[in-house]
């Protein structure tokens, strides 16, 4: 079946870049997102991208896509004190209902 | 706009009480979904509906059940609780989007500890 991968921990000092990074096994994977979790609240979806692209930028944020190696990552440009939180990559393919695969999530700390 | 709720958002259970979690959503959404989430795990679907009055299995489905009688509505029960179903439950909903697309909306979890 599908399978998302992400490191479980990253930490980074205020002002910093973060990168978080993301692998993924489903070849037929259509869209591939980003979701954000902060303490004691659901996911929220900060940006996706579709599979044909291999960039994205909004804001501070750029999701980079190298759909060869099914690898996908997250950089978060001036990381803030607000910016920590834990960070869902996921995948769905077409078809059916669309069915979401979930990475472990990555928990992102910033140190001031 | 409340987007999607859920009640009850903590309780404690003995082992072999039943319960039941409730998820209700304004966005006219036709796919709902429960997950649990435990550390490490990530988020593992438990059910979901792609409709009114349809619901399926996901992955981890076994000792509950659910129920999608109303649209806005997406009712999970415990029939019999265990201490492996301590974790926290998520709702979620999606509205039908042609091409893949499939941006969920959580609702804040609930946390529930069996004893």
């Amino acid at each position: 079946g599908e399978d998302v991968e992400q490191s479980l921990f990253l930490s980074v000092r205020e002002g910093d870049s973060s990168v978080i990074n993301c692998t993924y096994t489903d070849s037929s994977s259509t869209y591939l997102y980003w979701y954000k979790q902060e303490p004691g609240a659901g996911l929220q979806l900060l940006t996706y991208i579709f599979s044909n692209m291999d960039m994205k930028q909004d804001q501070r944020l750029t999701v980079l896509l190298n759909k060869k190696d099914k690898h996908l990552s997250l950089r978060i440009a001036d990381t803030q004190t607000g910016d920590s939180a834990i960070y869902f990559c996921a995948e769905s393919s077409s078809g059916g209902y669309q069915k979401v695969t979930f990475g472990t999530g990555t928990k992102l700390q910033v140190i001031p | 706009n409340a987007g999607v709720t859920q009640t009850p958002k903590f309780r404690v259970l003995k082992t072999g009480q039943s319960m039941t979690l409730l998820c209700a959503q304004d966005m006219n959404h036709e796919y709902m979904y429960w997950y649990r989430q435990d550390p490490g795990m990530g988020l593992r679907l438990i059910h979901y509906s792609v409709g009114e009055g349809t619901t399926a299995k996901g992955e981890v489905p076994d000792g509950y059940n659910v129920s999608r009688l109303k649209k806005q509505n997406f009712l999970l029960g415990l029939e019999s609780a265990a201490p492996s179903q301590t974790s926290v439950y998520f709702c979620a909903s999606s509205p039908r989007l042609a091409g893949g697309l499939n941006e969920q909306f959580f609702g804040p979890g609930t946390r529930l500890t069996v004893l």
